[in-house]
């Protein structure tokens, strides 16, 4: 099976905050892709972040980082010292293997009280 | 580039009638995707094209949605004839392989 489980419906923070969003995904490929997106009360979906399988190395961006583990098939994600502008909901999907198609986790909405 | 553009932005339609959603993907992608957003599903793939070809359409709801890809570049999602429960946001994406781009997505209500 191939499967996103974003356990996490809904979180809610002060600002300035940490916190984590948590995604375990599902597939038996040893190539594949995990991703976040974020989507904004605007609607679009805005491409936060790619990682290939075999790239385990964790990413820091500014205030958003990202803990890929595959033994616990996990690709977490952490905003540190979140403001009101990160309420959006996230979205983290998996690419299996080379298909091209991009298989979404129910998204976490987050929201950011001053 | 512009990116994956989508039209309409907005679609307001009465049950019945025939609704059609456009796509023009990014120049040099090979793949193609519709999906569709609600409250109560998330984001469902319907359909996704590799080289123009309908790779998988078991997303597609019933025989009222037709999706196409008369060529490399453009797409069409129709529904006929539409009803309430269809309306959704309506996302087209495109991608050369190991990453998804997404249009901005219609919104389409059907009365």
């Amino acid at each position: 099976a191939q499967k996103v489980t974003q356990a996490q419906t809904e979180i809610s923070v002060v600002e300035k905050e940490d916190v984590t969003l948590d995604c375990v995904y599902e597939t038996r490929d040893t190539t594949y892709y995990l991703f976040w997106y974020k989507q904004p009360p605007s609607g679009e979906l805005v491409f936060l972040i790619r990682r290939n399988s075999f790239d385990e190395q964790n990413e820091i961006s500014g205030r958003y980082s990202w803990n890929f583990q595959k033994s616990t098939s996990s690709f977490n994600f952490t905003i540190t010292a979140s403001q009101v502008v990160d309420s959006a909901v996230y979205f983290c999907a998996l690419i299996p293997s080379n298909t091209g198609k991009l298989i979404f986790g129910q998204g976490t909405t987050l929201q950011v009280k001053p | 580039d512009a990116g994956v553009i989508q039209s309409p932005r907005h679609e307001v339609t009465e049950m019945g009638q025939e609704v059609t959603l456009r796509c023009k993907l990014i120049s040099g992608h090979n793949s193609l995707f519709w999906y569709r957003q609600t409250m109560m599903r998330g984001l469902e793939l319907l359909i996704y094209f590799n080289n123009n070809v309908p790779i998988d359409d078991s997303g597609m709801p019933e025989d009222r949605f037709s999706a196409k890809m008369p060529n490399a570049s453009f797409s069409t999602l129709k529904i006929q004839p539409s009803e309430p429960r269809d309306s959704a946001v309506y996302f087209c994406a495109s991608s050369p392989r190991d990453r998804v781009f997404f249009g901005p997505g219609t919104r389409l209500t059907v009365l």
